[in-house]
């Protein structure tokens, strides 16, 4: 699945670094999601994206920072991150249909990040 | 609140055998239901889903049937293949405005020639 895409794939960062996760969609969908993939446990939904506007905040820390400029693009911008943190970051994207229900979710293949 | 519990992994299992991963749901309302699976190194794909009470979702040989008086969702394959391995998730989702995926733990699965 092509449609949507994840840089960087996999990214080592200090506790005292600055940087962003990046995720494309090319599906034409109005709705994105950020994911986190912890080892053992389920999904856990981080943030939804509602044709630009964030609609989910789902308790992040601050230390996570989100921003959709378009309906194509979701960056995470990540700071004075936690080894705790470390995990699999997945993006997803979705159509908003009629009366604000979303359709299937298509996921990227996600960055694996280390905070040392 | 909404909750899915799959049977814990791994599975290992020979090419040919029948597949089973059990899954069932707590939810409120009347959720839809999804397989996705996610192959090593990959995103999660979705495999199959079913929106309604006795619905059968089905893609490459798999089957699930959504079934409201016991809340379940099983996965079944009646041949597995080697290229079958990866890790299966079952999740589940109600509108609330955005669909709220909830997902299970994840159950691995490696088949073996």
């Amino acid at each position: 699945e092509t449609g949507v895409t994840q840089t960087p794939r996999h990214l080592v960062m200090g506790m005292t670094n600055k940087k962003s996760l990046k995720c494309e969609q090319h599906l034409g969908h109005n709705a994105m999601y950020w994911y986190k993939q912890s080892a053992k446990k389920p999904l856990e939904l981080m943030f939804v994206y509602n044709f630009k506007e964030q609609t989910e905040n789902n308790s992040v820390p601050s230390r996570f920072s989100p921003e959709c400029p378009n309906s194509s693009h979701l960056f995470l911008h990540l700071h004075t991150l936690q080894p705790e943190d470390s995990a699999l970051y997945l993006c997803a994207s979705s159509q908003v249909v009629s009366g604000g229900n979303t359709d299937t979710q298509y996921f990227g293949p996600g960055t694996r990040l280390t905070v040392l | 609140g909404n909750s899915v519990t799959q049977m814990e992994g791994p599975v290992t299992l020979s090419e040919e055998a029948f597949l089973t991963i059990n899954c069932t749901y707590t939810a409120t309302g009347y959720p839809s239901l999804f397989w996705y699976v996610q192959y090593p190194g990959e995103g999660l794909q979705l495999l199959l889903k079913a929106t309604k009470a006795d619905d059968k979702g089905s893609n490459k040989g798999f089957e699930a049937t959504y079934r409201k008086e016991t809340t379940s969702f099983h996965l079944e394959k009646g041949s597995v293949q080697v290229s079958d391995s990866a890790v299966y998730f079952c999740a589940l989702s109600e509108y609330f405005g955005n669909e709220k995926l909830t997902f299970g733990t994840g159950t691995r699965l490696t088949i073996i020639p």
